[in-house]
């Protein structure tokens, strides 16, 4: 969806390399969330943000930072990547709580880390 | 930890034919909803189905809710080979309406 856009779309690292996925939206939503995918499995929640000076962490935070540097724009971090950190990542965005609203989806950043 | 789980893990069906994919869950839920995933893309919301909520169509989408046995539907009706994708069920409870929680997943594959 090109209202939410993911840079790189495709990254290969060293084990130890400092790495980040940006996010960014056209949206206008405050709600921003970033998940892993792994083959075979669901999503599973990173961290997630209501506002700018609002982030919190999801299930899996461990090795990972995130910065939201304005209402359109998320980041995530990994401090010192680890091979057990390949997955598809995505951010998403929503209006409000879940309970009521849909997430938009990026496309997706495949992170391979060796 | 998954709150949804589908069911079944992958589904092969000719083009023309409906396909039905379900989803249990375990704690009560506030709503639940069905994203479609092609092929290492991102997800797309296809359709929100509240707790009070027994049946929904969109399309040739039809959706079922049963609070009672903590499980949905999703019916794909005149499946066209457009529809190969994965298929999750994500459910909003209790307090956490922050929070999606994704199964893992129904491939489903129309053959043409």
């Amino acid at each position: 969806d090109a209202d939410v856009t993911q840079t790189p779309r495709n990254r290969i690292t060293k084990t130890g390399k400092r790495i980040m996925l940006e996010c960014s939206q056209t949206k206008g939503h405050d709600r921003m969330y970033w998940y892993r995918q792994d083959p075979g499995l669901g999503l599973q929640l990173i961290y997630y943000s209501f506002d700018v000076k609002d982030i919190n962490k999801g299930e899996i935070s461990d090795g990972y930072s995130v910065s939201r540097q304005a209402q359109a724009k998320f980041s995530l971090s990994l401090e010192s990547a680890i091979p057990n950190q390949t997955a598809l990542y995505f951010c998403a965005t929503s209006t409000g709580p879940s309970s009521y609203n849909e997430q938009f989806f990026g496309p997706g950043t495949r992170l391979t880390v060796l | 930890s998954q709150q949804g789980e589908e069911d079944p893990q992958a589904l092969s069906i000719q083009e023309g034919e409906n396909a039905t994919m379900n989803c249990s869950y375990k704690t009560s839920i506030n709503n639940l909803q069905w994203y479609r995933q092609n092929s290492g893309r991102g997800l797309v919301h296809l359709i929100l189905i509240r707790s009070n909520e027994r049946e929904k169509h969109s399309g040739r989408l039809r959706v079922t809710l049963d609070t009672s046995k903590k499980s949905s539907s999703l019916l794909i009706t005149a499946s066209r080979a457009a529809d190969t994708a994965s298929y999750f069920c994500a459910t909003s409870s209790g307090g956490s309406n922050y929070k999606l929680t994704f199964g893992k997943g129904t491939l489903l594959t129309v053959n043409p």
